[in-house]
């Protein structure tokens, strides 16, 4: 089983919509996790950090935790084409010292 | 505020050269981080310094990869030699405080021939 795995895509959704993007890990240990956006042909750019169960809000982006379940998940309200990307999901492993291992993304078209 | 600036921007060179790629953090930060991102692979950590001290450096492929941070401002990435697999998009990034809000470089598209 991969580390941090997600669903590759495409995931098409109308404009105005809400974009649902999921993430698993397998380190029960793990306490942080981040998403990125990334655009083609750019860097990965970090849109949300969560470090507890629950919903953290910023602007149109959620992340959802669930420890006991070893998911992450970003939802995005209000989809705009502007959000066609690739998300990526990271998350801290906890070793004798911390490690980050990122997902292989979700690509996400926004259909206008 | 400058961002992470890396350099080059784009290398194209022939197997068995020697490659540098260099990484200039944003000022303040503590961590470094060197990633490669392929279709295939996705985005693999490389290497980490913390206080410019080498932390982790189990996902460097192999001994023709070394990387250096001689100080808080400047990080090395060195391949000796070079093979068409390394061929890739190499991210440095830069971040503080040990929360791991990491805050990307442009990238270098490295292309061995």
């Amino acid at each position: 089983q991969k580390e941090v795995e997600q669903n590759s895509g495409p995931l098409s959704v109308p404009e105005g919509a809400i974009a649902s993007l999921n993430c698993t890990y397998s380190d029960r240990g793990s306490q942080s996790f981040f998403w990125y956006r990334q655009y083609s042909g750019k860097s990965p750019e970090l849109i949300m950090f969560i470090y507890s169960n629950g919903d953290k809000e910023d602007g149109r982006f959620t992340a959802q935790l669930n420890k006991a379940s070893q998911y992450v998940s970003l939802l995005i309200r209000d989809s705009q084409p502007s959000d066609s990307a690739t998300y990526l999901c990271a998350v801290i492993i906890e070793t004798s010292y911390d490690k980050v291992i990122f997902g292989p993304g979700t690509s996400l078209s926004v259909i206008p | 505020d400058a961002g992470v600036i890396q350099s080059p921007r784009h290398e194209v060179t022939e197997m068995g050269q020697e490659v540098t790629l260099r990484c200039k953090p944003i000022s303040g930060h503590d961590y470094l981080f060197w990633y490669r991102q392929t279709m295939m692979r996705g985005l693999e950590l490389l290497i980490y310094f913390n206080n410019n001290v080498p932390i982790d450096d189990s996902g460097m492929p192999e001994d023709r990869f070394s990387a250096k941070m001689p100080n808080a401002s400047f990080s090395t990435l060195k391949i000796q030699p070079s093979e068409p697999r390394d061929s890739a998009v190499y991210f440095c990034a830069s971040g503080s405080g040990g929360t791991w809000e990491q805050y990307f470089g442009p990238g270098t598209r490295l292309t061995v021939t």
